[in-house]
């Protein structure tokens, strides 16, 4: 089947505005992540999901960051009032498992003008 | 708190000659250790886990508990290595989350 798949691919939004990144995880895994990568720099977590738990939320960056994951299925990364330093790379990322391999998606490429 | 260090953020070797990319971490318990590595318009992908130990594509990385590190090595490097590559760790549960450091840039010198 298919790999993980993210949604936009690019998004060019202007500043104040609200975006939704969706990403469509590998089916069956229950561990999902979100990740962000500014340009020149490494993956900074957001937050991660594991089949019922209570989500890890200890990455995102302010309150105008939010996520949800319906059941072990699709995620959404929705931020609020987009400001210019959100311009990033937004990566989603399965796992079958815990502790097991994570499985990319190809990014969301996120600019606030 | 997890966390993971890699010390060099490019690094530039000649074909043929041996590759170390240094990954130190920091955890309480006992981690997992990953490297990912990302090839140039690719997702980015797993390379190998400490659990495994196996070699892939001519890579290892032995992870040394004592001096807390994870450093990937291969023997003789060839031009298809260039990429970025990222250490990273996941803990136990309740810890779980795949932390990664920021990633070193390797090109080899033909």
């Amino acid at each position: 089947g298919a790999g993980v798949s993210q949604s936009p691919s690019n998004k060019v939004t202007e500043k104040g505005k609200d975006v939704e990144l969706r990403c469509d995880p590998i089916s069956g895994h229950t561990a999902l992540y979100w990740y962000r990568q500014r340009l020149g720099q490494g993956l900074e977590f957001l937050i991660y999901f594991q089949g019922n738990s209570a989500p890890d939320k200890s990455g995102l960056p302010s309150d105008r960051f939010s996520a949800e994951r319906t059941g072990e299925s699709v995620s959404t990364l929705t931020i609020q009032r987009t400001q210019q330093e959100d311009s990033a790379v937004y990566l989603c990322a399965s796992s079958p498992r815990r502790l097991a391999e994570a499985f990319f998606g190809q990014g969301t490429r996120l600019t606030v003008v | 708190a997890q966390r993971v260090t890699q010390p060099e953020k490019l690094l530039s070797v000649f074909k043929g000659a041996p590759v170390e990319l240094k990954c130190n971490y920091s955890y309480s318990g006992s981690p997992e250790l990953f490297w990912y590595v990302q090839y140039s318009r690719q997702r980015l992908q797993l390379l190998l886990r400490h659990i495994s130990r196996e070699s892939i594509k001519g890579f290892t990385a032995d992870l040394n508990k004592g001096e807390t590190s994870f450093h990937l090595k291969k023997p003789f490097a060839q031009e298809e290595d260039s990429a970025m590559y990222y250490c990273a760790l996941s803990g136990n549960f309740g810890n779980e989350k795949l932390t990664f450091g920021t990633g070193t840039r390797l090109t080899i010198i033909p």
